[in-house]
């Protein structure tokens, strides 16, 4: 069992649709993570939220908009993606700012664009 | 560019023998190393980590390698189990930044 947890596991959303992804974490870990993967690529980051402010984008598209409402809490609110936007997108957690420090992974959520 | 780089993107290895899995980098800020192992439909797994200040460390059947001049480590499973069978990253972190960066990836298949 994973302690960060993503919904929904799977989606699937047409190129016009507004959706949102869900990840939560209850180890008190103040640096939360969102990161993408393609198929037979590496985990790429996107973003990186450090005592619930945004600390790192990765020159994201203006279509995905995280958001952290807490410390336990990560969004990834998405609208008007392509369909080369489907992947793996995985949250993760750390118990500090992220450096020299393990992040902890959900098991994704699997996005299809159609 | 590939900061991270794992070259053999499969092993496979008899169970009990010794996995050794490879990762090179070329960005020399990068100052803490990690392992990471994926199965199927779940997320990276943390493993094992080093600091640049060493060049070993071990937790019971895993041992990661550091050569800082090389820009290479390397990850020893021994003895290797079918279980162990799954994707491996290795992932990196420069001291001033929050952002991991991973590897390629290197499939294990452990067979009987």
């Amino acid at each position: 069992d994973t302690e960060v947890t993503q919904t929904p596991k799977h989606l699937v959303m047409g190129m016009t649709n507004k959706k949102s992804l869900k990840c939560e974490q209850h180890m008190g870990h103040r640096a939360m993570y969102w990161y993408k993967q393609k198929a037979k690529k590496p985990p790429e980051l996107m973003f990186v939220y450090s005592y619930e402010k945004l600390s790192i984008n990765e020159s994201v598209p203006s279509r995905f908009s995280p958001e952290c409402p807490n410390s336990s809490l990560l969004n990834l609110h998405l609208h008007a993606l392509q369909p080369e936007d489907s992947a793996l997108y995985l949250c993760a957690s750390s118990p500090r700012g992220g450096i020299n420090s393990p992040l902890h992974f959900g098991n994704g959520t699997r996005l299809t664009v159609t | 560019d590939q900061q991270v780089k794992q070259n053999s993107p499969s092993l496979s290895v008899q169970e009990g023998r010794i996995s050794i899995l490879n990762c090179d980098y070329t960005n020399s800020m990068f100052d803490y190393f990690l392992w990471y192992k994926k199965y199927p439909a779940e997320g990276p797994t943390f493993l094992i980590s080093i600091s640049s200040i060493k060049d070993k460390n071990e937790d019971g059947r895993f041992t990661v390698f550091l050569n800082k001049s090389a820009k290479h480590l390397s990850l020893h499973i021994v003895p290797s189990q079918p279980g162990d069978s799954a994707v491996y990253f290795c992932a990196a972190y420069t001291g001033t930044a929050s952002k991991l960066t991973f590897g390629t990836g290197t499939r294990l298949q452990v067979t009987l």
